[in-house]
């Protein structure tokens, strides 16, 4: 699977939009974008996934650069919840391939 | 529906004796993974099963550690004489096919003392 890079913490006001970017430059065509969170002590969220569509679910939305080599996960109106560390992870979709976590992005939303 | 289900949620031990983890995936998964998180560390692919078959253990040590997951029952990850590195957060994950998103349990607390 390819490697993902993501920055190590970010920063958002309560009620803003907290744009989490993704570079995936190795990223294979049958690979697709995967983010997960994890919440302190919980286990990890899946939040969304997508190939080379953009992406949209009642959690977030997913932005994917037309040559794939990069996404960006959207949080519309981040609250404190959305306090997380976030995991930005590339997996083929078919045969079997298991889920290889990173770093990740903590983001910490504040008031 | 409930989802993934791990018990104990946490779990201490002594030097030497055995862990026992449970995992019951969501209703209708048959496709169950392990993962273990070390303190202050990201997690890692411990064992992928599918029912009463291990289909990857390429990330479960070769020593101490087993897992199965019977056709009735849930999914057991086992550490025989456990030491203190095996202290760690175990998170069990199901799918309802190999392709699909996995979702997460909340996950076992495991120290040992």
């Amino acid at each position: 699977d390819a490697k993902t890079t993501q920055p190590t913490s970010m920063d958002c006001a309560e009620g803003r939009a907290a744009n989490l970017p993704c570079n995936h430059s190795t990223i294979s065509g049958n690979e697709y974008v995967y983010w997960y969170r994890q919440i302190h002590s919980q286990g990890p969220q899946y939040i969304i996934h997508g190939l080379k569509n953009n992406e949209t679910n009642e959690m977030a939305s997913l932005i994917i650069t037309e040559d794939r080599k990069s996404s960006t996960l959207i949080l519309p109106h981040a609250t404190l919840r959305d306090t997380a560390v976030y995991y930005c992870i590339v997996r083929v979709n078919s045969g079997y391939s298991t889920l290889t976590f990173g770093k990740g992005t903590m983001l910490l939303v504040s008031p | 529906n409930a989802g993934v289900m791990q018990n104990p949620r946490h779990l201490v031990r002594r030097r030497g004796q055995e862990a026992r983890l449970r995992c019951s995936p969501m209703k209708g998964h048959s496709h169950v993974y392990w993962y273990r998180q070390l303190p202050e560390e990201g997690l890692k692919f411990m064992v992928y099963l599918q029912k009463e078959n291990i289909i990857d253990e390429s990330g479960m040590p070769k020593e101490r550690f087993s897992a199965e997951f019977p056709k009735e029952g849930p999914s057991i990850l086992r550490i025989q004489q456990v030491v203190r590195g095996d202290s760690a957060a175990y998170f069990c994950a199901s799918s309802l096919d190999r392709d699909n998103e996995q979702f997460f349990g909340p996950g076992t607390r495991l120290t040992v003392l």
